[in-house]
């Protein structure tokens, strides 16, 4: 089946600050790739997808990822944090009738 | 009400209570998804309908009881639950069932937070 892991479980950053949340994907073949995030209290909400063509992926809150097939990875960006950035992200791949998630990444934004 | 509602938000509830969780959906998909979230544990697809049909069942325990009765409505019912299967319990939904076939976005509800004493 296709996974994702994510590598990191917490991250801390400074408001202002880049981000860069980490993705491998295991797959042969180009796999589609999905963005989650998870406010607290909240259910999860799709920042971008991926199912080929351009690489470099806007979504939405000023999110981007790129695919790299040499890297097996997918990762976030964020050129500027905001505290409300603050929030659980998780990373996708469908398996079956679904997707599955990587175990997510904790983004704490100090001021 | 827009996208995806689910109620209650929380609820406690005895080992030998029955309850249940309730999601609906107001974006006109024919896909419905029930995952679970326990702390530290990726999500775990529990179920799967299509038009109402199920298409997986994800080796959930019989105390766990879907219900389908029509493309916005999905619920899950509750018996004899164990302190273990305390978590969130996310509803999606997505336009067609083959989130997995065609990549289908799924979009989720707020959850429901359960405790079982």
């Amino acid at each position: 089946a296709q996974s994702v892991t994510q590598p990191d479980i917490h991250i801390t950053v400074s408001e202002g600050a880049s981000l860069e949340l980490r993705c491998n994907y295991s797959y042969g073949a180009t796999p589609y790739l999905f963005w989650y995030v998870q406010s607290p209290g909240q259910g999860l909400q799709l920042l971008l997808k991926y199912f080929s063509g351009d690489t470099l992926v806007q979504g939405i809150k000023g999110f981007e990822a790129e695919f790299k097939r040499s890297q097996s990875s997918f990762n976030l960006r964020k050129p500027s944090v905001h505290w409300s950035d603050a929030a659980e992200y998780f990373c996708a791949v469908p398996s079956g009738y679904a997707l599955n998630f990587g175990k997510g990444t904790s983004l704490l934004v100090t001021p | 009400e827009t996208g995806v509602t689910q109620t209650p938000r929380h609820l406690v509830m005895g080992m030998t209570n029955k309850k249940s969780l309730k999601c609906e959906q107001h974006l006109g998909h024919n896909a419905m998804y029930w995952y679970k979230q326990s702390a530290k544990k990726p999500l775990e697809l529990m179920f799967v309908y299509n038009f109402k049909e199920q298409t997986e069942n994800n080796s959930v325990p019989s105390r766990f009881s879907p219900e389908c009765p029509n493309s916005s409505h999905l619920f899950l019912h509750l018996h004899t639950l164990q302190p273990e299967d305390s978590a969130l319990y996310l509803c999606a939904s997505s336009q067609d069932g083959l989130a997995g076939l065609i990549a289908d976005t799924q979009y989720f509800g707020p959850g429901t937070r359960l405790t079982v004493l």
